[in-house]
């Protein structure tokens, strides 16, 4: 079945570092969404990419998706204590819409 | 604000008994929620697809008979542990989407919920 994959699964910076997240699916994909997910709260959907190769920024944010629509990365620039969280990419499920299979995750810390 | 809303936000059970978790929807109608399931410092698994009006689809290795789901309305969505046990503490969140059935639909989570079963 699908699999989504993201490293690293934990990163430590210094607040003003920069910060890259990785994520990989063993199929093509429609999209790829990325979520966050602050300790002790919910995934909240952040961006969604669609075209082959798309990049999008929303602030100190950069998303992109790779030209094969299998990888996609986020990066952070000047990262900040409000950064703190698990990024979560996800993916279509191969047969059904709405249905979507996360990767792990990855744990951001900032130290201030 | 919220469009997806959870209750309750944590729950404390002794083993053996049954608790209700509810998820609704806030301004849309959700003809499809999402059920997940997350271990701490772990993913969201996906435990099954709730469907209104019809029975909800699990994925691999969730009983069914054991958490039960059922979609009575458009707006509200119930997830049941039947006979909790120890192992089934875990953080459980619902979700759902304003436009089912689209790829390039986005999630919207409720806030989750905590069981701890003693």
């Amino acid at each position: 079945g699908q699999q989504v994959m993201q490293i690293p699964q934990y990163q430590h910076v210094q607040e003003g570092e920069d910060f890259t997240t990785y994520c990989n699916s063993s199929t093509t994909l429609s999209n790829i969404q990325w979520y966050k997910q602050r300790p002790g709260g919910h995934p909240v959907f952040l961006i969604q990419l669609v075209k082959s190769g798309e990049v999008k920024k929303q602030k100190r944010l950069t998303f992109q998706f790779g030209e094969a629509k299998k990888n996609s990365s986020l990066h952070i620039t000047a990262t900040q204590t409000t950064d703190v969280g698990t990024y979560f990419c996800a993916g279509p499920g191969e047969t059904s819409g709405s249905r979507l299979t996360f990767g792990e995750g990855t744990q951001l810390t900032v130290n201030p | 604000g919220a469009v997806v809303s959870q209750h309750p936000s944590w729950v404390i059970c002794k083993s053996g008994t049954s608790v209700k978790i509810e998820c609704r929807s806030l301004d849309f109608q959700a003809t499809t929620m999402f059920w997940y399931r997350q271990f701490p410092k772990q993913s969201l698994m996906l435990m099954a697809t709730s469907n209104e009006g019809s029975k909800a689809t699990y994925e691999q290795g969730v009983e069914k008979d054991k958490f039960l789901i059922n979609h009575a309305s458009l707006t509200l969505s119930t997830l049941t542990v039947t006979s909790a046990h120890p192992e089934d503490s875990s953080f459980y969140i619902c979700s759902a989407s304003r436009s089912p059935g689209s790829y390039n639909s986005p999630l919207h989570f409720g806030n989750g919920t905590r069981l701890t079963v003693t």
